[in-house]
């Protein structure tokens, strides 16, 4: 399958930092999905963004299709974006809708 | 707006027990996906349904079957529960025009956090 690697594994901020986190894929895609798990579990869909960028309040995402990344920006971060951020992606070449996770980025900011 | 809806939301089982994990598509969704997400990992692919037929099949153990039924609700149905069984279980639904092929957004439910003792 797909490889899906996201870095930093960890990032701490203090709350009004601005953060990048990092997707890179092994293949072309045909879906890319940013989530934010939060601390109760949920995973709520951030961006559907297989190429181009997007906006969404504080929260921006591009995809570079042709170079495999995908980064996700946070801007003026609150204490409330604390929580794993995946990156998820089906394969251009795949027939079958599974979605392959990266490991996530664990955020923490602090008041 | 509708979202995708699992029950129950916490379960509790001994080992070798069995358990019916349940989950209900946003509205006009015909495809159904698993995911299994174990303690501080990412969410892996179990199976797939797509109008009431299996799509696609990941990692799924033997004791593990699921279904789709007419009115595109599924069912996971585990047992022989192991302690490594102990997971957050999600389901998730997509709109595919023209079948699961179709690049379209996955929608994720609450999960369902199973533990077994």
């Amino acid at each position: 399958g797909i490889q899906v690697e996201q870095s930093p594994p960890d990032l701490i901020l203090q709350e009004g930092a601005n953060s990048t986190l990092r997707c890179n894929f092994s293949d072309s895609v045909n879906n890319l999905q940013w989530f934010h798990q939060n601390p109760w579990g949920q995973l709520i869909n951030l961006f559907y963004i297989p190429s181009g960028t997007k906006q969404n309040g504080r929260l921006s995402a591009t995809t570079v299709a042709t170079e495999r990344y995908s980064l996700l920006y946070i801007s003026s971060s609150q204490t409330t974006d604390s929580g794993v951020y995946f990156c998820a992606v089906r394969g251009r070449g795949s027939t079958l809708g599974r979605l392959y996770f990266g490991r996530g980025t664990q955020l923490t900011v602090w008041p | 707006a509708a979202g995708v809806i699992q029950s129950p939301r916490h379960l509790i089982k001994e080992k070798r027990e069995t358990a019916t994990l349940k989950c209900y598509p946003i509205p006009r969704h015909d495809t159904v996906y698993w995911y299994q997400q174990g303690p501080g990992q990412d969410p892996q692919f179990l199976i797939s349904f797509y109008e009431k037929m299996q799509s696609d099949k990941g990692s799924i153990p033997d004791r593990f079957s699921a279904q789709q039924f007419s009115d595109y609700h599924s069912e996971l149905n585990m047992s022989s529960l192991e302690l490594g069984d102990s997971a957050l279980y999600f389901c998730a639904s997509s709109q595919g025009a023209s079948g699961p092929l179709t690049a379209d957004t996955q929608y994720f439910g609450p999960g369902t956090r199973l533990t077994v003792l």
